[in-house]
């Protein structure tokens, strides 16, 4: 199975401070089926970002995603309050379908 | 508007089995996958597998294979999942989620399972 290891597992980013989270895969993944999810506590995940680099509706511009292969990201141009979340990577590129241990976003 | 709504929260004793019920709405249920994801206290997410209810034709993860049954009754549109020979691993809030383009586009707002004497 696709391995979908994300970097940092915790982290915390300053109002206005640029973020940016990896995930990188055991083998390669088709950009079409990757995927980021965020997920607040109590609530169920949100699909953020899908095929790579598209918002999902509703999802701020300040968000983007990048990549290929086996490397991918997901990158705050300025961070938020409301930004401060788990994020999740996720691949339907090949079964089974895998996620990301995800990064807890904290607001310093 | 699309929606699933699954049922309430399970107590069980080890060893019992469970069914989570997904109601759909706002959508030909037919159309669409239902995935179910299994996610322990602080953890990361699991697939354990779909189900399209158009042919009921269903995909495991082999790591649930014998654990979980996944189901689907089209007159009322629902999905089901059955949960058996529960241990405390079973131990987790678990998701309906409907695709779109790939993604998981819709949740449910999770049945939190909980396996105790």
């Amino acid at each position: 199975q696709i391995v979908l290891t994300q970097s940092p597992a915790i982290m915390s980013a300053s109002p206005g401070e640029k973020v940016t989270l990896t995930c990188s895969a055991s083998s390669s993944v088709s950009s079409s089926y990757l995927y980021w999810y965020q997920q607040k506590p109590g609530s169920s995940p949100k699909l953020w970002i899908y095929s790579t680099s598209n918002l999902a509706s509703g999802v701020p511009a300040r968000f983007s995603g990048s990549g290929s292969g086996t490397s991918y990201s997901l990158t705050i141009s300025s961070m938020e309050a409301e930004d401060a979340a788990s994020y999740f990577c996720h691949q339907w590129s090949s079964y089974p379908l895998t996620f990301g241990a995800g990064t807890k976003l904290e607001l310093k | 508007q699309v929606q699933l709504q699954q049922s309430g929260p399970e107590l069980v004793k080890p060893g019992a089995s469970v069914r989570i019920s997904c109601k759909a709405s706002g959508y030909t249920f037919t159309s669409y996958y239902i995935h179910w994801v299994k996610q322990r206290p602080g953890q990361g997410l699991e697939w354990i597998g779909w189900i399209y209810p158009g042919n009921v034709n269903t995909k495991y993860n082999e790591k649930f294979k014998g654990k979980a049954t996944l189901t689907a009754d089209k007159s009322s549109s629902t999905a089901y999942m059955q949960l058996s020979s529960l241990t405390s691993e079973d131990s987790a809030v678990y998701f309906c989620a409907r695709d779109w383009d790939g993604g998981f586009a819709y949740w449910g707002q999770g049945t939190l399972v909980t396996v105790s004497a």
